[in-house]
């Protein structure tokens, strides 16, 4: 079934930087555009960035922008968000989710499904 | 980029009652709105794309409605697994998608 997997979550000192990784199975990974959406404790969602399907274009919430880059490498079905100079305000549960666009039509966009999270906390 | 504000921040239903949601954007966002219902420790699960269409495997009390600026999502008869965090979201703007900042559901 499709799945995704996030991995790379842990504890960080400010200033510092952190790879999360996404792993995806069972769709054709190089088809999809991909998102992470963070969640701070107690808090609502908030979107981080985008990579589109054949990784030539991203985008990024300005609250990363400079800091965070996201990447793909379709032989390993794997998205990567490397994040530098990560600050409090960063700690949250990151997921990672799939976007679905229409096959035809108007493309609309959608997200599905989300893996389960992983966990940043950065504290000194 | 597109703010969205959603109402209420918070409510409380019984079972069998229905239920409506609202979430509002700073400008047109057409049908370019998704829900998502978020239950404590679990990813969010999507509900409703493009507006009004409903995700498969999502029971048919959901349903979704609106354009432009002023969308909702509406239970038909809350059923006692409803409980949690609905969000909307905007896919307009290609460039920075975003969440409003959710309602959360007690069932009473």
């Amino acid at each position: 079934q499709v799945q995704l997997v996030e991995s790379g979550g842990g504890v960080v000192q400010p200033g510092r930087s952190l790879t999360l990784s996404c792993a995806a199975s069972g769709f054709t990974f190089s088809d999809y555009g991909m998102h992470w959406v963070r969640q701070a404790p107690g808090m609502g969602l908030e979107w981080v960035a985008l990579i589109w399907n054949d990784g030539t274009t991203t985008y990024y919430a300005d609250s990363v922008k400079g800091r965070f880059t996201l990447s793909r490498d379709d032989s390993k079905n794997t998205v990567y968000l490397q994040m530098n100079s990560l600050w409090d305000e960063d700690t949250a549960i990151y997921y990672c989710a799939r976007e679905v666009v229409p096959p035809a039509g108007i493309e609309y966009k959608w997200l599905d499904p989300w893996g389960q999270g992983t966990l940043v906390t950065v504290s000194s | 980029d597109i703010q969205m504000t959603q109402s209420p921040s918070s409510l409380s239903a019984s079972v069998g009652d229905r239920v409506t949601f609202t979430c509002r954007t700073s400008q047109s966002v057409y049908g370019f709105l998704n829900w998502y219902q978020q239950k404590p420790g679990k990813a969010p699960k999507l509900l409703i794309y493009a507006a009004s269409r409903l995700q498969s495997g999502v029971p048919s009390r959901f349903s979704g409605g609106g354009s432009e600026t002023d969308f909702t999502l509406t239970i038909s008869s809350l059923q006692s697994e409803d409980s949690g965090t609905y969000y909307c979201q905007q896919t307009y703007n290609t460039f920075y998608h975003t969440f409003g900042q959710g309602t959360k559901l007690e069932i009473k």
